[in-house]
């Protein structure tokens, strides 16, 4: 099962509006509402933000959103701030009854 | 406190074996799926295995047959026998829980260990 393609950086300003994408095939991201989204800070674990392609766990920030466009997953970041830096990584389950995830996103803050 | 423990991490010759666990608390592990997860340094993510409440397993395309996942209910605790190892295998193993969902492919991880890193190396 081949990772899912995220770009390998985005940067942006603070306050503006960032988007990831994620994308996959019809056994994966196409083929089941089953995305989600998270991030990692360097030497920790990861923490879910987004969750079945657009739901936020609670307490998770307003501010991630999670959208799906046939087999391209994308996660935005509005209102930029420097605590957004961090790694973010794609995941979603497949027919073949595994998980892939992405290859993981740097986000920068200017 | 809700919380998850990695350990049996160590360096290991290529061929070799080893048993990770993973010890939970603060919440009741048998009604949980569970996962592992590993993080080869400076790379991303990679899903390796996982447990259903019911004993079924399920496992990446690259450790099946040499990873077994299991569970102890009774001790809270998860396991990963890896037989064997290659260089390839080295990374920061994690578990974690798969969230209840209505779905039961709904895979998504709610709680994470800190990780075990697992050095695979003559």
């Amino acid at each position: 099962q081949s990772a899912l393609t995220q770009p390998a950086s985005v940067s942006g300003s603070p306050g503006q509006s960032i988007t990831i994408s994620c994308t996959g095939t019809s056994s994966d991201v196409g083929g089941y509402n089953f995305v989600c989204w998270y991030q990692q800070y360097p030497g920790k674990a990861p923490k879910l933000l987004i969750y079945d392609v657009s739901n936020r766990p609670s307490g998770v920030s307003n501010r991630f959103s999670g959208s799906k466009s046939g087999n391209t997953a994308s996660l935005t970041i509005s209102g930029l701030q420097a605590e957004d830096e961090a790694d973010y990584y794609c995941s979603s389950y497949t027919s073949s009854i595994t998980l892939v995830f992405g290859g993981g996103t740097k986000v920068t803050v200017l | 406190e809700v919380q998850l423990v990695e350990s049996g991490g160590g360096l290991v010759q290529p061929g070799g074996s080893l048993r990770l666990s993973c010890a939970a608390s603060g919440f009741t592990f048998s009604t949980y799926d569970m996962h592992w997860v590993r993080q080869a340094s400076g790379k991303g993510l990679e899903w390796v295995s996982a447990i259903g409440t019911g004993d079924d397993t399920y496992y990446e395309g690259s450790v099946k047959g040499r990873f077994t996942i299991s569970r102890e209910n009774a001790k809270n605790s998860l396991y990963l026998q890896m037989n064997s190892l290659r260089v390839g295998d080295t990374a920061v193993y994690y578990c974690a829980r798969e969230a209840h969902s209505s779905d039961w492919n709904d895979w998504y991880f709610d709680l994470w260990g800190r990780g075990t890193l697992v050095t695979v190396s003559s």
